[in-house]
């Protein structure tokens, strides 16, 4: 079964330090692979996806993440973390039809917060 | 600027008292999503449509209904609201770029 997992649940960093993620697929073919950020009580915003290609993905506010087939991992990394990033980062897995990749599988999400 | 505008923002209804949600766009996208997201739970896919057509997923509940009237709009239906069904509700669209654009969101309330 397709599934996405985020081992950590909640990960408390300090401003400036670097950052890193982590995330897990389980997926039958290759995987079409995506981070969101989403911000109390709002929509989802995609930082990111790797379809193919380079398997190091340059995404806004500085995030990058690294596909590793290898480990079925999607680790998404920032080297220097800003109060803002304070949030709720998803990794989400979609499964392809037709063409358009939409239907998404999410992991349990992972709660960042930013020391001062 | 919006381009997946969901109204109403917050929404109260009472227990088994159908409500609707609504989901319009303005990037002429062919396909929209129904997201479920409970407190402190991933999103979970309910349905879609590409263009007309309406897909369900296999363990969306029957109590769950949408339509689509036409490209820009969407609406999610409730036909009994329990106290489960309690979450925010999450529209998205996509186009042929493949990049999934959400709204806001409806966070839905039942008394």
């Amino acid at each position: 079964a397709q599934s996405v997992t985020q081992p950590d649940i909640h990960i408390t960093v300090s401003e400036g330090a670097s950052l890193e993620l982590r995330c897990n697929y389980s997926y039958g073919a290759t995987p079409y692979l995506f981070w969101y950020v989403q911000s109390p009580g709002q929509g989802l915003q995609l930082l990111l996806k790797y379809f193919s290609g380079d398997t190091l993905v340059q995404g806004i506010k500085g995030f990058e993440a690294e596909f590793k087939r290898s480990q079925s991992s999607f680790n998404l990394r920032k080297p220097s973390v800003h109060w803002s990033d304070a949030a709720e980062y998803f990794c989400a897995v979609g499964r392809a039809w037709s063409g358009n990749t939409g239907k998404l599988i999410f992991g349990q999400g992972t709660t960042l917060q930013v020391k001062p | 600027d919006a381009m997946v505008i969901q109204n109403p923002r917050y929404q109260v209804t009472q227990f088994g008292k159908p409500v609707t949600l609504s989901c319009s766009q303005t990037l002429n996208h062919n396909v929209m999503y129904w997201y479920q997201q409970k407190s402190s739970q991933a999103p979970k896919l309910l349905f879609h449509y590409y263009d007309k057509d309406f897909n369900n997923e296999a363990d969306t509940p029957d109590n769950f209904q949408s339509r689509r009237p036409n490209t820009s709009f969407c609406f999610l239906d409730i036909r009994s609201p329990g106290l489960g069904d309690a979450a925010m509700y999450l529209c998205a669209t996509s186009g042929t770029d493949e990049k999934l654009f959400f709204g806001s969101g409806t966070q839905l309330s039942v008394l």
